[in-house]
């Protein structure tokens, strides 16, 4: 398993300002992934954050408006740019461990976030 | 589109009733499946997961699912549910086509549990 904390846990943010979210693991893992869980729908998933490399964005989302970090095997970052009301949701931070089986992932507390 | 239905939004049960979720999916290969649950004022945690084998899985605090190939399904079970199961229950999907490196979430069911 891992522990997972993410930075701020809330927010509540003017139109077109940016938010970075932190997401730090206590252990080494193979993968980390950025999550958008929009208030009464499911968890999509945004990208998968690549150490070193540029993130691997999912349909529908672009790195202009959301650039990620992954500078290491623990931590990401995640910015919501230029926002608008419609990007108020949860955002989650997710990994898969070494040992994790395929497709288990673990989820951190997520970052709520409000735009007016 | 592939996909992942979970046809309950909302379930509200009294205490020692039993509980069924419904969640089917339209991958058409290998998966991995899973529910995950989401307890009030918790973070999402892992329920049970599927890989192969026996397809009647059992995971935490008394729930199983099954998985029957032929309706693509994998169906939550709890034969008493307890107030302490009022969350937001999550089923995935892990396709073999990603290497089964995503995860495609369901819409969640929301299961109020009455004492």
């Amino acid at each position: 398993s891992a522990v997972i904390s993410q930075k701020p846990s809330r927010d509540i943010c003017q139109r077109g300002t940016s938010l970075t979210i932190q997401c730090q693991v206590d252990s080494q893992v193979t993968m980390m992934f950025w999550y958008r869980q929009q208030p009464g729908q499911s968890l999509t998933l945004i990208a998968t954050a690549n150490q070193g490399s540029e993130a691997t964005y999912e349909s529908g989302f672009v790195i202009d408006k959301f650039p990620i970090s992954r500078p290491n095997l623990t931590f990401s970052t995640l910015t919501v740019s230029n926002m608008s009301p419609e990007d108020s949701s949860i955002y989650l931070c997710s990994v898969r461990t070494s040992g994790g089986a395929y497709g288990e992932q673990f989820f951190g507390p997520g970052t709520r976030l409000t735009v007016l | 589109a592939q996909s992942v239905s979970q046809h309950n939004h909302h379930v509200i049960l009294s205490e020692a009733a039993s509980l069924e979720l419904g969640c089917n999916y339209s991958y058409g290969g290998t998966v991995n499946l899973f529910w995950y649950v989401q307890y009030p004022g918790q973070h999402l945690q892992l329920l049970l997961k599927y890989f192969s084998g026996d397809p009647l899985v059992k995971g935490i605090k008394g729930f199983e699912a099954e998985f029957i190939k032929s309706k693509f399904s994998f169906n939550l079970r709890k034969p008493s549910v307890q107030w302490s199961d009022t969350a937001e229950y999550f089923c995935a999907v892990s396709p073999g086509d990603t290497g089964f490196q995503k995860l495609v979430f369901g819409t969640g069911t929301r299961l109020l549990v009455s004492p």
